[in-house]
């Protein structure tokens, strides 16, 4: 079964600096999708960033990007010139390309912007 | 609306009670989960409607959940006999199709069971 583990219950960053947040995940599957969103404190999930996992080009969202490094299961989320709108709970999501139509989610990382 | 709407946005009741969550999904969105998000936790998967399919329930935690989708749009998430490991925030999401990947959450209900 798939489960995808992230390791930082807390993050904080001083605002304009960067921040990267960890997430990994463990899957049989070679094709696949991988998700982070984000739920501020309103509770509304909003995507923020999607991956196939058959581009090796890393996506890339304006302040966004990720580090998606296949062979080690990994996909962090670094996030540049961090603002106070970005203060939130942010959640790595996989999905399976053929079989598996349900998103598998990890624990959430909670991001505190210092102004 | 534009969105996915939920209600009501805040339930509380006691418990034993019965509970009925709504979700309406983005019109034209034929994909339509229902998640259980406990406080600090990720979302656990409940149940999953795609067009006329049977619904997948393989998340529902207890024969005390249920939930069903009429004409293809609106679903209510019922819970029988309320107790309180059943509060939690209750999420709908919605999907324009199975091909597709974006989902697009409601704000979510929570509901505190007393």
């Amino acid at each position: 079964a798939q489960t995808v583990t992230q390791s930082q219950p807390e993050m904080s960053v001083q605002e304009a600096e960067t921040v990267t947040l960890s997430c990994t995940y463990d899957t049989s599957e070679s094709d696949y999708y991988l998700f982070w969103y984000k739920q501020p404190p309103s509770r509304q999930m909003i995507l923020v960033i999607r991956q196939e996992a058959y581009k090796q080009q890393n996506a890339t969202e304006n302040r966004f990007s990720v580090n998606f490094q296949k062979a080690a299961k990994s996909f962090s989320l670094k996030i540049s010139d961090s603002q106070l709108g970005d203060a939130a709970m942010y959640f790595c999501a996989y999905r399976g390309k053929d079989s598996n139509y349900q998103l598998i989610w990890g624990a959430g990382t909670k991001l505190i912007i210092k102004p | 609306g534009a969105g996915v709407s939920q209600s009501p946005s805040n339930k509380v009741t006691e418990k034993g009670k019965d509970v009925e969550l709504r979700c309406d999904p983005i019109s034209g969105h034929t994909a339509l989960y229902w998640y259980r998000q406990s406080l600090g936790q990720g979302l656990e998967f409940l149940i999953y409607f795609q067009g006329n399919s049977a619904p997948d329930k393989s998340g529902l935690p207890s024969d005390r959940f249920s939930a069903e989708r009429t004409g293809g749009s609106v679903s209510t998430l019922t819970i029988q006999r309320t107790q309180q490991e059943d509060s939690a925030v209750y999420l709908c999401a919605s999907v324009r199709g199975s091909s597709y990947n974006e989902q697009f959450f409601g704000p979510g209900t929570r509901l505190t069971v007393l």
